[in-house]
């Protein structure tokens, strides 16, 4: 089975400055998607970024980006010029991208990181 | 646009009782999941379905019970609520293997 490891539970950050939160995971596949997740205090979990495990190229969405590193097992996202609003806490997950779509999207979610951004 | 909507948002049971969390989604969508998220933790796959009338076990099933009748619905079921059972639970739904939408969450406290 696979796991998802984030180390930090917490991580404070000032407006407009840089942080990454970091993650591992563990599996034996070689193909699947990874993804990071906000979950504000409205408790709304928000897709923020998706990487395909087969891209080389780090995912990137704005002021958020990826560090993929596949030999490693290492997903870390980065947010720059960070906001008052991205303040909360922020998942990473797993799915297998499964033969023939046999893993009906299942994700497998790491224990959370809790993001205050200080004004 | 909906999407994917759950009832009732918050809920205090005793043990004993029995309860059913809705889930109904908009968006046409094939899959549908249900997770539960502890206190400071990630989210648990509970059940999943991929279509109406086909329903299968997550990670963590026990003490509960799904149904999909139709491709909108996916209730689940708690037929002897314990005190394990206090959770903020998720309903959630894609089409495929595409992007999951998310609930706002349920939290249900077992007393």
């Amino acid at each position: 089975a696979q796991t998802v490891t984030q180390s930090q539970p917490e991580m404070s950050v000032q407006e407009a400055e840089t942080v990454t939160l970091s993650c591992t995971y563990d599996t034996s596949e070689s193909d699947y998607y990874l993804f990071w997740y906000k979950q504000p205090p409205s408790r709304q979990m928000i897709l923020v970024i998706r990487q395909e495990a087969y891209k080389q190229q780090n995912a990137t969405e704005n002021r958020f980006s990826v560090n993929f590193q596949k030999a490693a097992k290492s997903f870390s996202l980065k947010i720059s010029d960070s906001q008052l609003g991205d303040a909360a806490m922020y998942f990473c997950a797993y799915r297998s991208a499964g033969a023939g779509g046999t893993s009906y999207g299942k994700l497998t979610f790491g224990q959370g990181t809790i993001l205050t951004v200080h004004p | 646009n909906a999407g994917v909507t759950q009832t009732p948002k918050f809920r205090i049971l005793k043990i004993g009782q029995s309860m059913t969390l809705q889930c109904t989604q908009d968006m046409n969508h094939n899959y549908m999941y249900w997770y539960r998220q502890d206190p400071g933790m990630g989210l648990k796959l509970i059940y999943y379905s991929v279509g109406a009338g086909i329903t299968d076990k997550g990670e963590v099933p026990n003490g509960y019970n799904v149904s999909r009748s139709t491709t909108e619905d996916f209730p689940l079921r708690l037929e002897l609520a314990a005190p394990s059972q206090t959770s903020v639970y998720f309903c959630a739904s894609s089409y495929g293997e595409g992007e999951l939408f998310f609930g706002e969450g349920s939290r249900l406290t077992v007393l």
